[in-house]
C-alpha cells in the first residue's frame, strides 16, 4: 500500500548550517504532522497542515523552524542555524479520515 | 497542562503470557485514544482506534479498552510471541488536532 515518504534518512549538520527535511505524505490525507523525537520515546508536535495551510503550529521554535506543504510538493520542514539541541528524529505523519496516524521512517538529524 | 502517564517503562513478559500495558491521562478529554507500536530505528505503527464512547475494541490477538470515567486504557496482547517485543505508545487525539503521545512501554517477550 502507499506509504508516508522522508527524506533523507539520516542527516549531518554543522552547529549553524541549514537543516531541510522532506515528507511526501499519503494522497488524500488532509492533514499532516511533524513531530521531533529527541530522548527515547519523547514524541514533541511541532506543526501540522491541513492541506497546504498550517494548522497548529504551537509547537514550532518559530525562530528558526519553518514548515511548508505546497500542492505537487513535497511537506518541507527547514531549521535554519541548527543548534546541537536540534539533533532528533524527526517523524511525518499524515492523517487518514479515520484519524489514524500514517508514520514515515523518519529522519535523524545529528548537529556537530 | 494534558499529561499522559504509560506506567510501565519496560514490561518483561513470558511467549503464551497476556501482556497487558496502561495508559493514564488526566487534563484532557480525548475524542479518541490509539496505539501504535514503534521498533527501533522505525516510525510507529498504527494497531487500534478507540472512541469515547467504545468501551472495547478487538483486533487479532490485541485488545483495547478505555474507560473515560477513569481516564484510562488497557492494552492487552493475548498469547504473546517474541515478535511482539517493542515499544508501545499511546496516543490521545481530538478531530483535527494532534495526537498527544504517552513515553511508551518496551514489551520483551522471551521465549
Amino acid at each position: 500500500g502507499e506509504e508516508v515518504a522522508q527524506t533523507p534518512k539520516h542527516l549531518v549538520r554543522g552547529e549553524g548550517q541549514k537543516a531541510k527535511l522532506y515528507c511526501a505524505p499519503i494522497k488524500g490525507h488532509s492533514y499532516v504532522f511533524w513531530y521531533q523525537q529527541v530522548l527515547k520515546n519523547e514524541f514533541k508536535f511541532l506543526i501540522s497542515f491541513q492541506n497546504e495551510n498550517v494548522f497548529d503550529e504551537t509547537g514550532m521554535p518559530k525562530e528558526r523552524f519553518s514548515a511548508k506543504c505546497l500542492p505537487n510538493s513535497p511537506c518541507s520542514l527547514e531549521i535554519q542555524a541548527t543548534k546541537l539541541e536540534d539533533s532528533a528524529v524527526y517523524f511525518c505523519a499524515s492523517i487518514s479520515r479515520g484519524g489514524e496516524a500514517f508514520f514515515g521512517q523518519g529522519t535523524r538529524l545529528t548537529v556537530v | 497542562s494534558q499529561k499522559i502517564e504509560q506506567n510501565s517503562e519496560a514490561l518483561n513478559i513470558q511467549e503464551g503470557k497476556t501482556a497487558t500495558l496502561t495508559c493514564n491521562y488526566t487534563n484532557y478529554s480525548p475524542a479518541y485514544l490509539q496505539w501504535y507500536r514503534q521498533d527501533p530505528g522505525r516510525g510507529p505503527v498504527f494497531l487500534l482506534l478507540i472512541r469515547e464512547n467504545e468501551k472495547e475494541k478487538r483486533k487479532e490477538r490485541l485488545k483495547v479498552t478505555f474507560d473515560t470515567t477513569l481516564k484510562q486504557s488497557l492494552f492487552h496482547i493475548t498469547a504473546s510471541q517474541p515478535a511482539d517485543s517493542a515499544t508501545y505508545l499511546c496516543a490521545l487525539g481530538q478531530a483535527g488536532t494532534a495526537l498527544i503521545f504517552g513515553k511508551g512501554t518496551t514489551l520483551s517477550v522471551s521465549s
